[in-house]
């Protein structure tokens, strides 16, 4: 079945270490999306990617990288420079048509230890 | 800019009443818009989207829509409630500006439904 995995589902990371979320879809979509969800505060976009070796900062980018170097995968790393990283992390993927909508993974959950 | 807004942070209904979650929208041109659900610990699950044609729109699990253009309106809608339909929902709008992002949506800030036995 077509979709996108997310990995891992709950993640622990120590102060001033930097860890890497892996996100993977075979839904053959152009354009992925990295968001951060926090209590009360929506879905705020981090990075996107149109299309493989190209990526643009979303609204809260400071203290995060991504590569795509593959079309199939988008990963995040989030970096010590990231005062306040524990939250909920989608990944989601698009045709990029406007007459499509995302498809979303099911989220990796990020806790500073 | 392109927005939209969920006024209600949660509403709550009993099971078997009709329930509406409201979204408005603000956009350059003809607005794309989406409904998505959010079960605890996991990503969005797409509802219903409008495009064009047909005001009221169907989508899965029994939902509806209605978009209304005066009102830049597109609020979600259920005949009958299930204790099941509890969960965060978000209306979203697709960018379509010219140079803008290729289709990225904005998303509203959410609305948590509660559907009490």
């Amino acid at each position: 079945d077509g979709g996108i995995t997310q990995s891992p589902k709950y993640l622990f990371r120590k102060e001033g270490q930097n860890v890497t979320l892996s996100c993977e879809q075979n839904l053959n979509h152009d354009a992925m999306y990295w968001y951060r969800q926090d209590p009360g505060q929506g879905l705020r976009l981090i990075y996107y990617s149109q299309i493989v070796n190209d990526f643009q900062k979303g609204d809260i980018a400071e203290g995060y990288s991504v590569s795509r170097e593959k079309k199939e995968s988008f990963p995040l790393t989030v970096t010590s420079a990231q005062k306040n990283p524990t939250a909920f992390y989608l990944c989601a993927s698009s045709m990029g048509y406007a007459n499509y909508g995302y498809t979303f993974g099911s989220g990796t959950r990020l806790t500073v230890v | 800019a392109q927005s939209v807004a969920q006024p209600e942070d949660q509403v709550n209904v009993a099971e078997g009443n009709p329930l509406t979650v409201k979204c408005t929208y603000s956009v350059s041109g003809n607005p794309y818009l989406f409904w998505y659900v959010q079960y605890p610990n996991r990503g969005l699950q797409f509802l219903l989207k409008y495009i064009t044609g047909d005001n009221l729109v169907k989508g899965s699990y029994g939902f509806e829509a209605e978009f209304n253009k005066s009102q830049t309106s597109f609020h979600l809608k259920k005949p009958s409630a299930l204790v099941s339909d509890s969960a965060l929902y978000f209306c979203a709008v697709r960018d379509l500006r010219r140079g803008s992002t290729l289709g990225r949506l904005y998303f509203g800030r959410g609305t948590q439904l509660t559907v009490w036995p």
